[in-house]
């Protein structure tokens, strides 16, 4: 159990365009999603927490209107990235929450490389 | 000082050795830890999750968690060369967030 997918796994796009990706929870629900991106031989750095059915919480310094964030179902959330720019080019990982208020677990989706050219 | 600490090694282990991975944390009211894996261009995988004091154990490997000293560890018995990764040590914050320590590159050689 706990198998989070993401959709694309890699997307390779001009400037100036629009990249969704999707991250779905495949075996269980999850109230809350989190989106991270992570640079080459960097750490993972939160962008936002995602919450179903209420309006994303971002992260000092990252762009609420370029990193556009729907949290629809339990299952699924959406990451769109609006005119996309060659210095947007990353590993983006979603995870979704398991389990109670306390325990927490995140499992994390396969990850989507973005490269803009 | 930084939330959650790891050494970033290298740290080198032979083949069929106990690798012996640390982190430790700041925040005292934390209650949740975990430790991840991170193959090189792969998104982190949970492998074990500890609450409490004491150990957990499953199969090769072993968390320990003292929260009195802010410490938490993970042992890595018989390790494998398919063990070579960066192991994440993560702990719960607010709202459920996830703070990561920078990672431990582990290399298990022949």
């Amino acid at each position: 159990g706990a198998v989070v997918s993401q959709h694309p796994s890699r997307v390779i796009c001009k400037s100036g365009t629009s990249v969704k990706i999707e991250c779905r929870s495949l075996d269980f629900q999850a109230t809350t999603m989190f989106w991270y991106r992570q640079f080459p031989k960097q750490s993972l750095m939160l962008m936002a927490t995602s919450n179903e059915g209420s309006k994303a919480t971002y992260e000092q310094g990252v762009e609420k209107d370029k990193f556009l964030i729907n949290h629809a179902s339990l299952t699924l959330s959406t990451l769109t990235v609006t005119s996309a720019h060659p210095e947007d080019s990353s590993f983006y990982i979603c995870s979704a929450m398991r389990g109670p208020q306390g325990y927490n677990e995140q499992f994390f989706g396969p990850g989507t490389r973005l490269t803009v050219l | 000082q930084k939330e959650v600490e790891q050494n970033s090694g290298p740290l080198s282990v032979p083949e069929g050795a106990i690798a012996s991975l640390n982190c430790t944390y700041s925040d005292r009211v934390s209650q949740s830890f975990f430790w991840y894996r991170q193959y090189s261009g792969k998104s982190p995988e949970l492998i074990m999750s500890i609450y409490s004091n004491g150990d957990k154990e499953d199969g090769r490997f072993t968390a320990q968690l003292n929260k009195a000293s802010q410490y938490v560890s993970l042992l890595i018995r018989d390790s494998q060369p398919s063990d070579s990764a960066t192991y994440l040590c993560a702990v719960v914050g607010r709202g459920g967030k996830l703070t990561f320590g920078t990672g431990t590159q582990l290399k298990v050689e022949l």
